[in-house]
């Protein structure tokens, strides 16, 4: 299957500063790129579907101006958490299509830890 | 999208077939099921998706229903690796702009 890489696996930052993951498709070109949130023993969320070259799409109840996406080619999303707090703590999944088939293909996930 | 029900929890013993069930009596006729699995803090894996027909890989098995309206995924021999979170999950497929839905899933516990 394709391959979705994300950085960092983990980070630790300090209340009011910004982070940013990237979340790369290395072997296929992802016309979408979609953005997930876990917090613990829960499911899945959905927070944001994007495009390549065009605004990501928010969920209902996700800031976009709190959670900056960033699409800007076809192998390359970015989510950046901004004045992060302890609540944001979370692990954040993206996935990517457009390559094989319409299956989506998972990055590793980004554990984020406020303090 | 349709919603499905999974039950929460099962157990298997190593090398036995798991068979996970999914009911999804609200499908539409234009949407596939697909079953994924997450391992505890991994990003989620696909294992399997189809339409009305049966399907086979070198993960899994799935069995659909005539009526479309539940499924079940075969893990034919499972071992301590298949531990995980099991998301049985429908949509419209031929558009990979379509997120998808994460249910609770059914955590399989395979034991020794």
């Amino acid at each position: 299957g394709a391959v979705v890489s994300q950085h960092p696996s983990r980070v630790i930052c300090k209340s009011g500063t910004s982070v940013k993951i990237e979340c790369r498709s290395l072997d296929f070109q992802a016309t979408t790129m979609f953005w997930y949130r876990q917090f613990p023993k829960k499911s899945l969320m959905l927070m944001a579907t994007s495009n390549e070259g065009s605004k990501a799409t928010y969920e209902q109840g996700v800031e976009k101006d709190k959670f900056l996406i960033n699409h800007a080619s076809l192998t390359l999303s970015t989510l950046t958490v901004t004045s992060a707090h302890p609540e944001d703590s979370s692990f954040y999944i993206c996935s990517a299509s457009g390559g094989l088939g319409d299956e989506q293909f998972f990055g590793p996930g980004t554990r984020l830890t406020v303090l | 999208d349709a919603k499905t029900t999974q039950p929460p929890s099962m157990d298997c013993a190593e090398g036995r077939a798991a068979n996970l069930p999914c009911n999804h009596s609200t499908i539409s006729g234009n949407e596939y099921v697909y079953w994924y699995r997450q391992i505890h803090s991994q990003g989620p894996q696909y294992i399997i998706h189809g339409l009305k027909n049966n399907e086979t890989n070198e993960m899994a098995s799935l069995i659909i229903t005539e009526d479309r309206k539940s499924s079940t995924l075969i893990l034919p021999h499972a071992t301590l690796r298949d531990t995980a979170v099991y998301y049985c999950i429908v949509r419209p497929t031929s558009n990979s702009g379509y997120a998808l839905n994460f249910g609770k899933g059914t955590s399989l516990l395979v034991t020794p």
